[in-house]
């Protein structure tokens, strides 16, 4: 089973600011890695999948970039909708997910 | 547009079964490329994918290690929708339960349904 592992656990920043997520996968998953935002309440969205590919619909202000073992969702510029839960997932093998990072409002 | 909406019950006893549907408009549970996913969400297992069932000129199932004792997941072609069940509960299977389409037999999950809150309780 492949264990993806989330940080920080909480990211505390005010709107405008840039966010940066982190995920690391326990082997390598070449590019197979997919981000999602849960907000309270809600299904998970997709946003991003093979690492850097936004999903339909999905705002330029988030990307993803990294291959391997180590994932990064940026966020260039923080919107008061984008306060939310993140979650990593991958499907290298069976679909698996990371913890999540929970971005709130400081 | 594709919508997921999800039917079942919220309670279920111990060792009793727990039975969700989903049923899908805008898309097809007989289409050739999507796959359609049982996934759930608990504080103490975070986000667990189960399973899923596809078509690609017969019917194929995938189940999760941590369930695939107990599991079962249907299509239904008549009503364009499709099930799981789950088997001898335990406290342990409390969660949101959430069905969802892969559009691609890719393992992402793009349409998902609106949750259901499973609780297993005496």
């Amino acid at each position: 089973e492949i264990v993806l592992t989330q940080s920080p656990a909480t990211l505390s920043l005010s709107p405008g600011e840039r966010a940066t997520l982190s995920c690391r996968a326990s082997q390598s998953i070449s590019n197979y890695l997919a981000w999602y935002q849960q907000k309270a309440g809600q299904a998970p969205r997709l946003l991003i999948y093979d690492a850097s590919d936004r999903a339909t619909g999905i705002p330029a202000r988030f990307s993803g970039s990294g291959s391997g073992t180590d994932f990064t969702l940026t966020i260039s510029s923080l919107e008061p909708e984008d306060f939310a839960v993140y979650y990593c997932q991958q499907r290298s093998n069976w679909p698996s997910f990371g913890g999540g990072t929970k971005v709130e409002i400081k | 547009q594709v919508q997921l909406q999800q039917s079942g019950l919220g309670l279920v006893k111990p060792s009793q079964t727990l039975s969700l549907t989903c049923v899908i408009s805008g898309d097809s549970v007989s289409s050739n490329s999507a796959a359609w996913n049982w996934i759930r969400h608990s504080p103490s297992r975070g986000l667990e994918w189960l399973g899923r069932t596809y078509y690609r000129s017969k019917w194929y199932n995938d189940y999760a290690v941590s369930v695939q004792s107990r599991i079962t997941i249907n299509p239904d072609t008549s009503k364009n929708q499709f099930s799981l069940q789950l088997n001898s509960v335990t406290p342990e299977d409390t969660a949101v339960y959430y069905c969802a389409r892969d559009p691609g037999e890719m393992g992402l999950f793009d349409y998902w349904g609106q949750g259901t809150l499973v609780t297993v309780s005496s």
